[in-house]
């Protein structure tokens, strides 16, 4: 069993619609949570973490972490074009060095 | 900001030689990582580079082989390619403390 699981599509929505992406993962040890947007042919780039359990809002972009179910979700409001890209959720343990990312979603928003 | 700079962009290579990516951190950054990303899948860790000392080490067999230079840059070094080294590699940095890693564009590294 892989320690992050990822479901990787692909999803495609309408411009406007809320997307939900989710992981889940197996190592309670794990305390920080973060998502990344990787546009084809580009590095991955950070686009919200969160520590611990709870939610955190940027914007048109909401992170929600549940510890008791091992599960994370990153939701996009009032999605564009713009959005489409493959979202990676990462998580790490406190005081490793190391990111486990999941497979990542291939999402398409269609104009 | 030149962010994180990644060189080669692309590089193909026989199987059996040896290739090494260079990685030039984001201004400000001290730390070092390298993960491996395979088509269709998330990255991998392969190391992080500390201070010029290997910090910490993914499932990667002794093949790959890193260093960070006084500068902080990087470079990762793969002897022996095999064709499932193909992949996309990834450099990323960070402030020793600060979890905003910065990663860059990648190495597209094809063996044949």
């Amino acid at each position: 069993q892989k320690e992050v699981e990822q479901d990787p599509g692909p999803l495609s929505v309408p411009e406007g619609a809320i997307v939900s992406l989710n992981c889940t993962y197996s190592n309670s040890a794990f305390q920080y949570f973060m998502w990344y947007r990787q546009y084809s042919r580009k590095g991955p780039e950070l686009l919200m973490y969160t520590y611990s359990s709870g939610n955190k809002e940027d914007g048109r972009f909401t992170a929600q972490v549940d510890k008791s179910s091992k599960y994370i979700s990153l939701f996009i409001r009032d999605s564009q074009p713009s959005d489409s890209a493959t979202y990676l959720c990462a998580m790490s343990e406190t005081g490793a060095n190391n990111l486990f990312f999941g497979t990542g979603t291939r999402l398409t928003v269609i104009p | 900001d030149a962010g994180v700079t990644q060189s080669p962009t692309h590089l193909i290579k026989t199987r059996g030689q040896q290739v090494t990516l260079r990685c030039s951190p984001k201004s400000g950054h001290d730390t070092v990582s390298w993960y491996q990303q395979a088509l269709g899948q998330g990255p991998q860790f392969i190391f992080q580079y500390y201070e010029e000392e290997e910090r910490q080490r993914g499932n990667f067999p002794d093949r790959f082989s890193g260093h960070q230079f006084p500068n902080y840059s990087s470079e990762l070094n793969v002897n022996a390619l095999l064709l499932g080294d193909s992949a996309l590699y990834l450099c990323a940095s960070r402030t020793t403390g600060n979890w905003g890693y910065t990663f860059g564009s990648g190495t597209r590294l094809t063996v044949v």
